[in-house]
Parts: C-alpha cells; sequence; structure tokens
C-alpha cells in the first residue's frame, strides 16, 4: 500500500523551462511534506518543504504548492538548470506523538537538458 | 558544521553472516533515523532512535534491529542476511525538535 506516490518515474526539460514535478499521497494524517534531491552515490538532499496549513511554499527557484483536498502536491523548478539533474524524492510525515518516520515516494528522475 | 557520516561507504558480505553499520549524526542532533533504498521498493524507513530510545519502527522483519548510544552515534544490525537485503541504508539525524532532516551517504551493502 503505496501512501505516497509520484507517478512519473522520468522527467526531461530543456533547460530554462520550468520543472513541475507531481507527488499524490492516500493518508489524511499526514501534515507535513518535504522535497528532496538525490544524486547517485550521495544521500537525498532536503530542498524544500510545506505544512498542511499552508499551500504554497517558496524557496529561490524552488515553489511547493499543496492541495489538501486532491491530497496532491507539486515542486516547481523555475528557470530549470542542467545542475538540477537528479532523482526527486517526495516524502510526508505527521506530527503524531514521537512520530519522526518519512514515507518517501519512489522518485522521478528530472533530466534537464542543456 | 560536519555533516552525518556513515561508515562503512561500501560492504560485501555472504548470505547468512550479518553486518553492522555506523551512523554519526551532526553535533547536537539526538534524533537518528534509519532508511533502506532499493529499486523496486524505492526509501524506506527501519526505525527511529531518540536518546538511546527506539521510538518508532518499520515493517522490516526482526532480523533489522539498531541502537543509539549515549552521544547519538548509532549503529545498525542485520543478522542472517538474505540477498534481498542488498541496498542502500541511509541514516538521518534531526534535531531535537522538528523536521530538519539531514541524510549521510549511506552504505551500500551488497550480499552475495
Amino acid at each position: 500500500d503505496q501512501q505516497v506516490k509520484q507517478n512519473s518515474p522520468s522527467l526531461s526539460v530543456q533547460e530554462g523551462r520550468i520543472s513541475i514535478l507531481n507527488c499524490d499521497y492516500t493518508n489524511s494524517m499526514f501534515d507535513y511534506f518535504l522535497w528532496y534531491k538525490k544524486y547517485p552515490a550521495e544521500g537525498p538532499t532536503f530542498l524544500i518543504s510545506i505544512s498542511s496549513i499552508k499551500d504554497k511554499n517558496e524557496d529561490g527557484r524552488f515553489t511547493v504548492f499543496l492541495n489538501k483536498s486532491a491530497k496532491h502536491l507539486s515542486l516547481h523548478i523555475v528557470p530549470s538548470q542542467p545542475g538540477d539533474s537528479a532523482v526527486y524524492f517526495c516524502a510526508a510525515t505527521y506530527s503524531g506523538a514521537g512520530s519522526y518516520q518519512l514515507t518517501f515516494g519512489k522518485g522521478t528522475k528530472l533530466s534537464v537538458i542543456p | 558544521k560536519a555533516g552525518v557520516t556513515q561508515t562503512p561507504r561500501y560492504l560485501i558480505k555472504t548470505r547468512g553472516q550479518q553486518v553492522t553499520l555506523s551512523c554519526s549524526p551532526i553535533s547536537g542532533h539526538r534524533s537518528v533515523s534509519w532508511y533502506q533504498q532499493t529499486p523496486g521498493q524505492g526509501l524506506q524507513f527501519l526505525f527511529e532512535y531518540f536518546s538511546e530510545t527506539q521510538r518508532n519502527k518499520g515493517n522490516f522483519p526482526g532480523r533489522f534491529s539498531g541502537r543509539q548510544f549515549s552521544n547519538s552515534r548509532s549503529e545498525m544490525n542485520v543478522s542472517t542476511l538474505e540477498l534481498g537485503d542488498s541496498a542502500l541504508y541511509l541514516c538521518a539525524s534531526s534535531p531535537t525538535e522538528g523536521y530538519g532532516y539531514t541524510f549521510g551517504s549511506g552504505t551500500r551493502l551488497t550480499v552475495v
């Protein structure tokens, strides 16, 4: 039972254009969402997060949107750069007592073409 | 500020053996979590420790265990290794409160 789903295993985007990575979740208890970026042979690197009390959070070229009614979030990267090429993981958690567990999607491999 | 350090980086073991992996969290971080990454299942939560106590455990068999020491360093152990245990094992640390998870580079375990 996959509680966090990233339905696109891969995405190719031209340099300078917008990259949109999508993520869906099924567990209504999730109230905090994170995006991680991962290069081969390295651990995931935190990018940006959003609490369920917000519907948008921006950090430079990265913006995360949350649609709670649809249980959907998306990561927008504008403009996309070749260095953004990596695997992007969506993760979710909830603020239950003592619960510091992240549930991850299976990732989307982004390729930014120069 | 030093990051999360995992040792060793690579490990090859034979089926049936046991293995111990080590994780040193960021200084001041008291929570340490472990994750298994495989091509088929993605990143899956193993367990989380805080102040030497296991607070949460994922859906893995009892062959997977861990512990945390008083200096917050953590080890995970896998006994009676199976071929399917081949994976990248990632450790993440976070501050006392909040969700500031920082991951290490992982230990690549290959079981032959």
